[in-house]
């Protein structure tokens, strides 16, 4: 069991907004400690999506933004389209392992 | 621009030891800290391992017995040895740099089948 809950799975039609989850515990995941996510494309390599919790690396557009409070965090997705269909992982680095843990991930499905 | 590529053999036999090699090209290669990354087929990322650009090296605990990672600064690569590996090692392996407490840069995977 993942550190990082995540939904297995959401839908959301074309142009809708969907607000995928991230749960830690303060066991592990202290609220000092960032989330980061991923998309992963079919048949391709995890991308970074967002770092430090909100912010965007350059080329990602300002339609996904991050959030975080406490020990959740929560990726947005606005104005869904169909190549947005992808896995999203969020990913923390825990100090105390001194390594990183993945959220189980969650498969987006535009409909 | 930062590049990963990988390389290693596919395909094993139970018992047998698994190595992979990742090449970096652009960027630094010594401020930085190395990982590898696994995603058995249908199932989500699990961190294996990194070596730290402070030379330290942390493995994940379910997997530590086994692993061996070394860095290779002077060719701009590092490894990834697992031994005894079983079907439940068949998966896709990344190689990956972290940046600051993220990973930014990703090595295009290796599929690695174990099987008799």
């Amino acid at each position: 069991q993942s550190m990082l809950t995540q939904p297995p799975s959401m839908s959301g039609a074309p142009g809708q907004r969907v607000t995928i989850s991230c749960t830690g515990s303060s066991s592990n995941i202290g609220a000092a400690d960032d989330i980061h996510w991923y998309q992963q494309l079919p048949g391709a390599a995890p991308k970074l999506l967002i770092y430090r919790n909100t912010y965007r690396p350059s080329g990602v557009p300002d339609r996904f933004s991050g959030s975080k409070s406490g020990t959740s965090a929560s990726l947005a997705i606005t104005g869904l389209q169909a190549e947005d269909e992808a896995d999203y992982y969020c990913q923390s680095y825990v100090s105390s392992l001194s390594g990183s843990v993945f959220g189980g991930g969650t498969k987006l499905t535009v409909l | 621009q930062v590049h990963l590529q990988q390389w290693g053999a596919g395909l094993l036999k139970p018992s047998e030891t698994l190595s992979l090699t990742c090449g970096v090209s652009g960027g630094s290669f010594t401020t930085h800290s190395w990982n590898w990354i696994r995603q058995p087929p249908g199932k989500g990322l699990e961190w294996i391992g990194e070596n730290t650009h402070g030379g330290r090296t942390t493995y994940n605990s379910s997997l530590e017995s086994r692993v061996l990672m070394s860095v290779d600064a002077s060719r701009n690569q590092f490894s990834l040895r697992l031994s005894s590996v079983t079907a439940a090692d068949t998966a896709i392996y990344y190689c990956a740099r972290r940046f600051q407490y993220h990973f930014d840069h990703w090595g295009q995977g290796t599929q690695v089948t174990v099987s008799s």
